[in-house]
This record gives C-alpha cells, sequence and structure tokens, in this order.
C-alpha cells in the first residue's frame, strides 16, 4: 500500500527551463509535505516543505504547491540548472503513535540538459 | 552537511549473519528514524526512536531492531541476514516537535 506515489521515474528537461515534479497521496491525515533531492552515493538532502494548511510555498528557484482536494503536490523548479539534475523525492509526515513518521514516495529522476 | 553521522559507509555480510549500523544525530536532535532505500525505490521507514524508546515502526520484522542510548546516537541490528536486505539504510534526526528529518549519508549494505 503506497501512500505516497511518484508516477514518473524520470523527467528530462532543457537548462533554463521549468521543471514540474509531480506527487499524489493517498492518506487524508498527512499534516506535512517536503521534497529531498539525492544525488549519487549521498544522503538525501532536504529542499523545501509545506503545511497542510497552506497551499503554495517558494524558496528562490524552488515553489511547492498543494492541493489537498486532489491529494497532489507538485515542486516547480525555474529555471532549471544541470546542477538540479538528481534523484527527487517527495516525502508526507504523519502522527503515529506516539510521534510521527515521514513516508516517502519512490522518486523521481531529473536530468537537465545543458 | 546536516551534523547526522552514519557507520561504516560500506560493508559486505554473509546470509544468516548479524550486523549493527551506528548512526550520531545531529546535535540538539533527540528523534531518530530508520530508513531502507532499496535500488530504485523511496527510503522504506524501518523504525523511530524518542528520548530511548521506539515510538514508531513500518514493515519490517523483528529481526530487524535497534537503540537509542542517552546521548541520541542509534544503532540499527539485523539478524539472519537475506539477500534483499541488501540495501542503503539511511538515518534521520529532528527534534521531538520537528517537522522536517535530516539525513546522514547512509550505510550501504551488501548480503551475499
Amino acid at each position: 500500500d503506497q501512500q505516497v506515489k511518484q508516477n514518473s521515474p524520470s523527467l528530462s528537461v532543457q537548462e533554463g527551463r521549468i521543471s514540474i515534479l509531480n506527487c499524489d497521496y493517498t492518506n487524508s491525515m498527512f499534516d506535512y509535505f517536503l521534497w529531498y533531492k539525492k544525488y549519487p552515493a549521498e544522503g538525501p538532502t532536504f529542499l523545501i516543505s509545506i503545511s497542510s494548511i497552506k497551499d503554495k510555498n517558494e524558496d528562490g528557484r524552488f515553489t511547492v504547491f498543494l492541493n489537498k482536494s486532489a491529494k497532489h503536490l507538485s515542486l516547480h523548479i525555474v529555471p532549471s540548472q544541470p546542477g538540479d539534475s538528481a534523484v527527487y523525492f517527495c516525502a508526507a509526515r504523519q502522527e503515529d503513535t506516539g510521534g510521527f513518521k515521514t513516508i516517502f514516495g519512490a522518486g523521481t529522476r531529473l536530468f537537465v540538459k545543458a | 552537511e546536516t551534523g547526522v553521522t552514519q557507520s561504516p559507509t560500506h560493508l559486505i555480510k554473509t546470509r544468516g549473519q548479524q550486523v549493527t549500523l551506528r548512526c550520531s544525530s545531529q546535535s540538539g536532535h533527540n528523534t531518530v528514524s530508520w530508513y531502507q532505500q532499496a535500488l530504485g525505490q523511496g527510503p522504506q521507514f524501518i523504525f523511530q526512536y524518542y528520548r530511548e524508546e521506539e515510538n514508531g515502526r513500518g514493515n519490517f520484522p523483528p529481526r530487524f531492531s535497534g537503540l537509542q542510548f542517552p546521548n541520541y546516537s542509534s544503532e540499527l541490528n539485523v539478524n539472519a541476514l537475506e539477500l534483499d536486505d541488501s540495501a542503503l539504510y539511511l538515518c534521520a534526526s529532528t527534534t521531538g516537535a520537528g517537522n522536517t528529518i535530516y539525513f546522514g549519508e547512509g550505510s550501504w549494505l551488501t548480503v551475499v
């Protein structure tokens, strides 16, 4: 039972254009959503997050949009740069017995072509 | 640089053996969680420790166990290793009320 889904395993974008990475979730109890970036041979690095009470959060070139009614979030990168080439993971947090746990999608590999 | 350190970075074990992986959390973080990331998949939640007590567990068998110490560092132990246990094991830390978890570089385990 995959609660966080990233249906596109890969995405290729030209440098300078917009990259849009999508994520769908099934659990309406998720209260916080995050995006992580992962380069080979490194651990995932936190990128940007959004609370379930908001619909948009922006940080420089990165913007995350949340559509709660559709249970969908997306990450926009504008303008895309070759250094953005990495695997991007969508994650969602839910309260669990005694604490919280963060659930991850399978990831989308982004290729930004120079 | 997240301040979360893991050891060892790489190791090879034989099927049936036991392994212990270690993690030092970021300063001030009292909550540690462990994830397994197999090739081509996202991190899968194993369990979480808060103030030395397990307070959340994913869908992993009991041969996956852990500890958290008073200084908030943590261990992941896996008994009776199987070939499918070959993966990247990630440790992440946060504060008890923290929204964001921060990962270490991971420990690559190969079971042969």
